[in-house]
């Protein structure tokens, strides 16, 4: 069975530049969330879609990130404008069903932005 | 507020010794617990969940109501248990701890 996939793995970015991250969540799984993880912390939850409706966006920063999922399969996230603190690992996962399941991790971009 | 909180950010421990990570909830009603485990250049994965009852990798957590925890715990570390891991808290979504980064001594 494939993993989940995430392009880029690395981005380098100057602050009020916009940056766009991928990923292609395992084949049949419903739900797909984005976690962003800045560093000596754990992952927190930006954003959960159930197939591609929005289940929980609470924690997305709303005036700069973005998210979409338009097939639900594959989804994009979006930061326009950056700022510093934006640097962090940004992590896809996607479960079965999504609620308690266990979720499946991408590999992560890496996003610094100076 | 849901909250998961581990206390100890490194745990150094010797091959062979026991290992005992902590993991301390805060939540109302009927949690269910998990650990993620991500090993050096590899993805975040799930180690336990409390519900299984199971012992991964000689790895075992139990729930304590009482005392809103879920340590981990394996009778004798090994070389490749170094491993940043996180406790995790799942309701309708899954809340993670800081994480604990275990490190075993030769």
């Amino acid at each position: 069975e494939a993993g989940v996939a995430q392009s880029p793995r690395y981005k380098i970015i100057e602050k009020r530049q916009s940056v766009a991250f991928w990923c292609n969540p395992i084949s049949g799984h419903a739900t797909l969330y984005w976690y962003q993880q800045i560093l000596g912390q754990g992952p927190k939850l930006l954003i959960q879609f159930q197939n591609n409706g929005v289940v929980d966006d609470s924690q997305l920063p709303k005036d700069r990130f973005s998210a979409e999922r338009l097939k639900g399969v594959d989804s994009t996230l979006k930061i326009q404008p950056a700022k510093l603190e934006d640097s962090a690992v940004y992590l896809c996962a996607s479960s079965s069903r999504g609620g308690s399941e266990t979720q499946y991790f991408g590999p992560g971009t890496r996003l610094l932005v100076l | 507020a849901q909250r998961v909180t581990q206390p100890e950010k490194l745990l150094s421990v010797f091959k062979g010794a026991p290992v005992e990570l902590k993991c301390n909830y805060s939540y109302s009603g009927s949690p269910e617990l998990f650990w993620y485990v991500q090993y050096s250049r590899q993805r975040l994965q799930l180690l336990l969940r409390h519900i299984s009852r199971e012992s991964i990798k000689g790895f075992t957590a139990d729930l304590n109501k009482g005392e809103t925890s879920f340590h981990l715990k394996k009778p004798f570390a090994q070389e490749e248990d170094s491993a940043m891991y996180y406790c995790a808290l799942g309701d309708d979504k899954i809340i993670f701890g800081k994480g604990t980064r275990l490190h075993i001594l030769p």
